[in-house]
């Protein structure tokens, strides 16, 4: 099965910011990439589908990039709204594994 | 509106079962591929189960397979999760999806957790 590595598991930068996630694949997933937004004691959001394609209603700070085995996800401009946990995730095939998450938080 | 309502958690015995459910309003589940997926408390997500839009198929993590069954009744918008022989590993907020084949939306979630 293909494994999905986040770096780093967890981050603190201060507001305005530009925070990057990286998401690696063990084999190449070409663009079925998928990033999601947790909250604490929220339900996981969809931020960005097909690697870099914005869902509807979420931020343009937001974006993605990367195809095959590596994919990041970037916050041009960290706000405190943002403080969660991303999850990145494969959608090529099963199984459907999420990366192990980073966590950002405001310093 | 999309809402998603989920039921069935709750406190089982190790080597118990529970059934979980999951329905939708404003939202057609029929011909859509549906998931389960859970999240242990304080770790990460992980997917559990996913049935096709047609209920033929269905796809099982290595984790759970052999005991739990996923199952639809697109009559009732539901879908289902049996749990049967669950270990302390099975405790989590169990979350229900629509999987096209991205996550969204999501149920608010269930808890199970499995503790004698």
């Amino acid at each position: 099965d293909i494994q999905m590595t986040q770096s780093p598991s967890s981050l603190s930068a201060s507001v305005g910011d530009r925070v990057t996630i990286t998401c690696r694949a063990s084999q190449a997933i070409s663009y079925y990439l998928a990033w999601y937004q947790q909250k604490p004691g929220a339900v996981p959001k969809l931020l960005i589908y097909a690697a870099s394609t914005l869902q509807s209603r979420v931020p343009s700070r937001f974006s993605g990039s990367g195809s095959g085995t590596d994919f990041t996800l970037t916050i041009s401009s960290l706000q405190p709204e943002d403080v969660a946990t991303y999850y990145c995730q494969k959608y090529n095939s099963a199984p459907w594994t999420f990366g192990q998450g980073t966590k950002v938080e405001i310093k | 509106e999309v809402q998603m309502l989920q039921s069935g958690g709750g406190l089982v015995q190790p080597g118990g079962s529970l059934r979980l459910s999951c329905t939708a309003s404003g939202l057609i589940f029929k011909n859509s591929v549906l998931s389960w997926v859970r999240q242990a408390p304080g770790k990460g997500l992980e997917w559990v189960s996913a049935i096709s839009g047609s209920g033929g198929d269905t796809f099982y993590a290595d984790s759970v397979k052999g005991r739990f069954t996923i199952s639809r009744d697109d009559s009732k918008n539901s879908l289902y999760l049996q749990m049967n022989g669950l270990t302390d590993e099975d405790t989590a907020l169990y979350y229900c999806a629509k999987h096209s084949p991205i996550f969204d939306p999501w149920g608010p979630g269930t808890l199970v957790t499995v503790s004698s």
